[in-house]
């Protein structure tokens, strides 16, 4: 069966700190992969979206990566603040393109 | 900036209750969703959207769920007799295409099954 994985344990960093986020999949062959971001009782957010013939894509902080023959994705906040704390959503397309799949998220906070 | 709308923020219901969810899609947007998430638990999709048929639904999306769009800006999820595992927060999203697209979610309601 399909699977989208990530760190189930929160991630704690201190301010100014890089945070690195793994999604890892299985039985996917994505052409793209989206990375969203979710605060408690509220909506996901999308930040990025990578393609397979990427395998990086920047946005101010934040850098995507993108490894198909591993089958797995990185997420780094660079030089995190504590309003980036927040939880992180892995999120692949289905086979038809319509629906989300996401991961179970990973919670990031960060302390200053 | 356009964003997606939902009502009721919160919704309480007896089991067996027939419910109705609203939401605003984004005026030029063509594609819609419904997606839940149980307390604690991942996001899950139900149903896609599209031209004014189900594009797609999961398993969870059985004959106890429907989604119209009844005008030009509303797009509903009702659910017909609403069980104890129903309750969790309810998510609309939209988007300008299918696939390779962002999807922007609403805000949520918050389902609470009694």
């Amino acid at each position: 069966s399909q699977k989208i994985e990530q760190n189930s344990e929160a991630l704690n960093i201190q301010e100014g700190k890089t945070a690195t986020l793994t999604c890892n999949y299985t039985n996917y062959s994505p052409a793209y992969l989206q990375w969203y971001r979710q605060d408690p009782g509220r909506g996901p957010v999308f930040l990025l979206l990578i393609r397979e013939n990427e395998k990086e894509k920047r946005k101010e902080r934040l850098k995507v990566t993108f490894d198909t023959t591993l089958k797995q994705s990185l997420f780094h906040i660079t030089a995190s603040q504590p309003a980036d704390s927040a939880t992180y959503l892995c999120a692949l397309a289905s086979n038809s393109g319509y629906a989300l799949n996401f991961g179970k998220g990973t919670s990031l906070l960060v302390t200053p | 900036e356009p964003e997606v709308t939902q009502t009721p923020s919160h919704q309480v219901t007896q089991m067996g209750q027939e419910v109705i969810l609203r939401c605003v899609p984004i005026s030029n947007h063509l594609y819609f969703y419904w997606y839940r998430q149980i307390l604690g638990q991942k996001v899950e999709f139900l149903v896609s959207f599209y031209n004014n048929e189900i594009s797609e639904k999961s398993e969870i999306f059985d004959d106890q769920f429907s989604v119209e769009r009844p005008d030009g800006s509303n797009f509903t999820l009702k659910i017909r007799s609403t069980k104890l595992e129903d309750s969790a927060m309810y998510f609309c999203a939209s988007s300008a295409l299918a696939g390779v697209d962002e999807q922007f979610f609403g805000p949520g309601t918050r389902l609470t099954v009694l």
